[in-house]
């Protein structure tokens, strides 16, 4: 079985600029997540989808990131100005369940922001 | 706010001997606990898992224990190898109309010495 894949897994920016990560979550996998994993710390849960519905977005800076999962498989998010403090890997995951099962990571996308 | 945290960043254990590696939560709420483990490089791997039904759950070479009473989760990693060596989380996983949202902690550094 095929595992998440993300893209691009890296990526350096000036901030300001604009910049998109893409997520195809495991077959059939109904649930999505996309967390900010800061250097040091443990990854931060940013949105949820189910199928391609918003679970939770309550720690998404929405002046800044916005998500979208348009057709309940492959998922973008944006962030649109970056700043420093947006230097972070981003990881995407997915679960076949609403929960309650456990996650599969991607690679996650290293993100740096000059 | 609630939280979930580790008391111990690093741990150094000898190859062979067991590890403990511990957790406190926060949120008395929180019904569905899961440890992963997450090498250099990579996303998070699912490791073993526990309700709150539950106050111990074995896998292979690996326990979890969950004291509701102290809300304080361990993972118990029996004769530690040099691969056994990643940064390891507990997460918690809140459920408050249907779908269970995670909120990982800090994470723990495992350094297993040959």
């Amino acid at each position: 079985e095929a595992g998440v894949a993300q893209s691009p897994r890296y990526k350096i920016i000036e901030k300001r600029q604009s910049v998109a990560f893409w997520c195809n979550p495991i077959s059939g996998h109904a649930t999505l997540y996309w967390y900010q994993q800061i250097l040091g710390q443990g990854p931060k849960l940013l949105i949820q989808f189910q199928n391609n519905g918003v679970v939770d977005d309550s720690q998404l800076p929405k002046d800044r990131f916005s998500a979208e999962r348009l057709k309940g498989v492959d998922s973008t998010l944006k962030i649109q100005p970056a700043k420093l403090e947006d230097s972070a890997v981003y990881l995407c995951a997915s679960s076949s369940s609403w929960g309650g099962n456990e996650q599969f990571f991607g690679p996650g996308t290293r993100l740096t922001v000059l | 706010g609630e939280s979930v945290g580790l008391h111990l960043p690093t741990l150094s254990v000898q190859e062979g001997d067991n590890s403990i590696i511990n957790c406190a939560y926060s949120n008395s709420a929180s019904d569905y606990f899961i440890w992963y483990k997450q090498e250099s490089g990579k996303g998070p791997q699912f490791i073993i898992d526990i309700r709150s039904n539950m106050d111990k759950r074995q896998g292979q070479r690996v326990t979890v224990l969950l004291n509701k009473t102290v809300k304080h989760l361990s993972l118990q990693i029996a004769a530690t190898q040099p691969g056994d060596s990643a940064v390891y989380f507990c997460a918690e996983n809140r459920n408050p109309g249907g779908s269970y949202i995670p909120t990982f902690g800090r994470g723990t550094s495992l350094i297993v010495h040959p």
